[in-house]
């Protein structure tokens, strides 16, 4: 069975852009995370998808948005890019319903880097 | 808070030498708890477990107990290898659905 696959592996944006970022979960997955790793603050949860909904978010500015298609692939948006928006994005996914002790499961990350 | 805490790294090992890694949790409850683990250029991988109180998560020759009393989730391995090198990231449930809440990661690195 196919990973968690992310689309692109590598950017670079400068200030004031905006950009996507693609997921495509394992099959059957369809629970979708998105986290933001910096050397700075470490892991941070930024928003969870299911089912096309966002069932819930982290503390993050309005500007970092996303969605999930019908097929449960998912994208995030940045818009108005600022320097401390570098950072590795990572996605996760799982089956979505198995509570607090379902796994995770991690692709390879998209490296954002923001001149 | 709700937090998780890790001893601070980097952590350097020789070949089949014992690893701890400390990992500390607070919480409302008692949230399940995982080991991830990052090789380099990669994304995090799930090492272990452990979804209730006493439970023991193992895996490749790594384990680590719930330990309610101690709200603690320490990482050990008896005698680690080169391809260990790695950081290491102890998370806990974060109260919702597909949140978890990271330690801020470990760097172990194994020399011959």
């Amino acid at each position: 069975k196919a990973g968690v696959t992310q689309t692109p592996r590598y950017l670079i944006k400068t200030r004031g852009q905006q950009v996507t970022l693609s997921c495509s979960p394992i099959s059957g997955h369809r629970s979708v995370s998105w986290y933001q790793q910096t050397p700075g603050q470490g892991l941070q949860f930024l928003f969870e998808y299911f089912s096309e909904t966002q069932r819930n978010k982290g503390n993050f500015p309005g500007r970092f948005s996303g969605r999930q298609f019908s097929n449960s692939r998912s994208e995030m948006n940045v818009s108005t890019l600022e320097l401390g928006d570098s950072a590795l994005y990572l996605c996760a996914s799982s089956f979505g319903a198995g509570g607090p002790g379902e796994t995770q499961y991690f692709g390879p990350g998209t490296r954002l880097l923001v001149l | 808070g709700n937090s998780v805490t890790q001893m601070e790294g980097p952590v350097t090992l020789s070949e089949e030498a014992f690893l701890t890694i400390n990992c500390t949790y607070t919480a409302t409850g008692y949230p399940s708890l995982f080991w991830y683990v990052q090789y380099p250029g990669e994304g995090l991988q799930l090492l272990l477990k452990a979804t209730k109180a006493d439970d023991k998560g193992s895996n490749k020759g790594f384990e680590a107990t719930y330990r309610k009393e101690t709200t603690s989730f320490h990482l050990e391995k008896g005698s680690v290898q080169v391809s260990d090198s790695a950081v290491y990231f102890c998370a806990r449930y974060g109260g919702s659905q597909g949140n978890l809440i990271f330690g801020k990661g470990t760097k172990l690195s194994v020399k011959p």
